[in-house]
């Protein structure tokens, strides 16, 4: 079964750091690009971060440039999220997404792992 | 970079039929997807559409979901609606160096 699971959310002070990690089951996964995305509570979907298949080529949204830095290990077939200098407004489920081989469409998800920052 | 606007609510009945819209904004003529996310769930891939209207459905996603396109639109049209279609439905596609999500649409089933 092709299969994304996210884990290392939990409540962090502001300011803190964090590292989540998503591990991958069911493809290949050094032959995907991959995401970060992430939604606020009650609120929409905004993409945080890609990075491609040999990590040769990383994207982040504003929000979060200088502040966070995408990751994977092929060999543990692993994409990481670390998260620095955390605010209240980082408070969110955070999803990692696999990008279609056929491109433009996020094609398989992860169920999320909750971050809350606060004091 | 695109911009893509979606009505923030929709609603039809048991066993109708509803499209739901995603617009880009002009300049843009990308292919867009569409995801879908039940209460409580993460995000579903529904289908990949295209300008042309030609489209690309996830795996195992009913022949009830089709996708279409005028213009600017991007449609998802559900038919013979069911409970568990109730749910929030959003739009995305690529822009240069990043991604780019619509607003949302949720679908009530009456």
């Amino acid at each position: 079964e092709v299969q994304l699971v996210e884990s290392g959310g939990t409540l962090v002070q502001p300011g803190g750091s964090l590292r989540l990690s998503c591990a991958a089951s069911g493809f290949t996964f050094s032959a995907y690009e991959m995401n970060w995305v992430r939604q606020a509570p009650g609120k929409g979907l905004e993409w945080v971060s890609y990075i491609s298949s040999s990590d040769h080529t990383i994207y982040y949204a504003d929000s979060v440039k200088g502040r966070f830095t995408i990751s994977r290990d092929n060999a543990k077939n692993s994409l990481y999220l670390q998260m620095n200098s955390l605010r209240a407004e980082d408070t969110s489920i955070y999803y990692c997404a696999r990008s279609a081989s056929s491109g433009i469409a996020f094609d398989i998800w992860g169920q999320g792992t909750m971050v809350t920052v606060s004091s | 970079q695109p911009v893509l606007t979606q009505s923030p609510s929709a609603s039809a009945s048991l066993g109708a039929s509803v499209k739901l819209t995603c617009t880009v904004s002009s300049g843009h003529t990308e292919a867009i997807a569409w995801h879908q996310q039940q209460p409580e769930k993460g995000p579903r891939y529904l289908i990949k559409v295209h300008s042309d209207g030609s489209h690309i459905k996830g795996d195992g996603i009913p022949d009830r979901f089709s996708g279409s396109s005028s213009g600017a639109e991007r449609y998802l049209t559900i038919s013979s609606l069911q409970s568990e279609d109730e749910a929030d439905y959003y739009c995305q596609t690529w822009g240069t160096g990043l991604v780019v999500f619509g607003g949302g649409t949720k679908l009530t089933v009456l």
